[in-house]
């Protein structure tokens, strides 16, 4: 079974300064999907970034980018130019690219609570 | 506008108590889930739905029923023999033979008294 870890519960960042969420993962398949979600205090999940693992290029979105590492098995979050509305619980996600059977499931980690400081 | 519309959104009970969450999307998507959410805890999976007519239990399924007789309905019923029930709920869903992202709902809060 997949396992999705995120080692740091709390975190804290400057506004405008640069964060970096760690997550890692645990997997035996070559070809599956991450995700960071951003759970703001209204607690509706938001897609924040989407990374295929068969594809090498890091994904980024505006002010959010990932550090996809497939050999270490390290997937972190990078948030730049932080604002306020980044203040957030950030969950780490896995899923599998293979069809069938419980493979359409998204495995989460336990989440990371961003605060972000004026 | 299309969602995943999750009722009520805050929910008390008595132990002893079966209480039914409403999931409705209009997504037209194949596969439905739900998830709890517990402080420190992350999300875990209750059941998952991918066609009508069909589910499976995730990780925590214990104390829990769901049906799926509606492709667009997805309803979870807390029963009374779940231990600890008090926990934020997430329903959602996704196309199934896509990229994989899940569409979340706002959630319910139910509270055991």
């Amino acid at each position: 079974a997949q396992t999705v870890t995120q080692s740091q519960p709390e975190m804290s960042v400057q506004e405008a300064e640069t964060v970096t969420l760690s997550c890692t993962y645990d997997t035996s398949e070559s070809d599956y999907y991450l995700f960071w979600y951003k759970q703001p205090p209204s607690r509706q999940m938001i897609l924040v970034i989407r990374q295929e693992a068969y594809k090498q290029q890091n994904a980024t979105e505006n002010r959010f980018s990932v550090n996809f590492q497939k050999a270490a098995k390290s997937f972190s979050l990078k948030i730049s130019d932080s604002q306020l509305g980044d203040a957030a619980m950030y969950f780490c996600a896995y899923r599998s690219a293979y069809s069938g059977g419980s493979n359409y499931k998204l495995t989460f980690g336990k989440g990371t609570l961003l605060t972000v400081n004026p | 506008d299309g969602g995943i519309t999750q009722s009520p959104k805050y929910l008390f009970r008595k132990e002893g108590q079966n209480v039914t969450l409403s999931c409705e999307q209009n997504l037209n998507h194949d596969a439905m889930y739900w998830y709890r959410q517990d402080p420190g805890q992350g999300l875990r999976l209750i059941y998952y739905s991918q066609i009508v007519n069909d589910f499976q239990k995730g990780d925590i399924a214990e104390g829990y029923s769901v049906s799926r007789e509606k492709k667009e309905s997805f309803p979870l019923t807390v029963t009374s023999a779940q231990k600890n029930p008090t926990a934020f709920y997430l329903c959602a869903s996704n196309p199934r033979l896509d990229t994989g992202e899940l569409f979340f709902g706002e959630g319910s809060r139910l509270t055991v008294l």
